[in-house]
């Protein structure tokens, strides 16, 4: 069965820290891989990442992935209050409209 | 403000009611999705249209019930829901399957709590 999994649940830091959330997943046919940031409201897209070892960055985020070993890691360096959200993992396989989600890490961000 | 707006966003009901969700994506996009977000659980995936042809139903109760006029339009008919079907209602949108675009635009959500 295809699945998703993120870790850890939930995070408590300070401004200024940096954090790494993982998602690692069981998926045939993997064609993408797929970050989303939800405050309260809908989830906006960060990075979709397809080719292992290639660095997607946008400003304090970054996020790669690694086909062989199965995961991805989301880094957030120099956090911001504005940074507390719910980071949302999927993984969208080569068939089918179809995209596997994970429970999602609730990141919190306290000044 | 993402493209694909939901309405209402939040809705109480008793369990004898009707109602219907509403999601317009005005992005261009011609498949859309119903998920339903609960609490400490995945995204779960209940309807897909593909240029306004349903492709996706993942077992979900005959008491949801989509409708797509169009590919800018989905709706979701709610009929007889039980106090477990409380939970957050995602819309969104992609290009086509094919198109290897394969990037969700989320709407805001519609927060059901059934009575």
């Amino acid at each position: 069965e295809d699945k998703v999994v993120q870790s850890p649940l939930s995070l408590v830091v300070h401004e200024g820290d940096t954090v790494t959330l993982n998602c690692s997943y069981e998926v045939t046919n993997f064609r993408s891989l797929l970050w989303y940031k939800q405050e309260k409201k809908a989830p906006t897209f960060l990075f979709m990442l397809t080719s292992s070892g290639i660095e997607k960055k946008s400003g304090r985020l970054s996020s790669i992935l690694d086909k062989k070993e199965l995961f991805s890691i989301l880094n957030i360096t120099a956090t911001q209050t504005g940074d507390s959200a719910v980071y949302l993992c999927a993984v969208v396989p080569n068939t089918g409209n179809q995209f596997y989600f994970g429970t999602g890490t609730s990141l919190t961000v306290i000044p | 403000e993402t493209g694909v707006t939901q309405t209402p966003r939040h809705l109480v009901m008793g369990m004898t009611n009707k109602k219907s969700l509403k999601c317009e994506q005005h992005l261009g996009h011609n498949a859309m999705y119903w998920y339903k977000q609960s609490a400490k659980k995945p995204l779960e995936l209940m309807f897909v249209y593909n240029f306004k042809e349903q492709t996706e139903n993942n077992s979900v109760p005959s008491r949801f019930s989509p409708e797509c006029p169009n590919s800018s339009h989905l709706f979701l008919h709610l009929h007889t829901l039980q106090p477990e079907d409380s939970a957050l209602y995602l819309c969104a949108s992609s290009q086509e399957w094919t198109s290897g675009a394969n990037v969700l635009t989320f709407g805001a959500g519609s927060r059901l709590t059934v009575l």
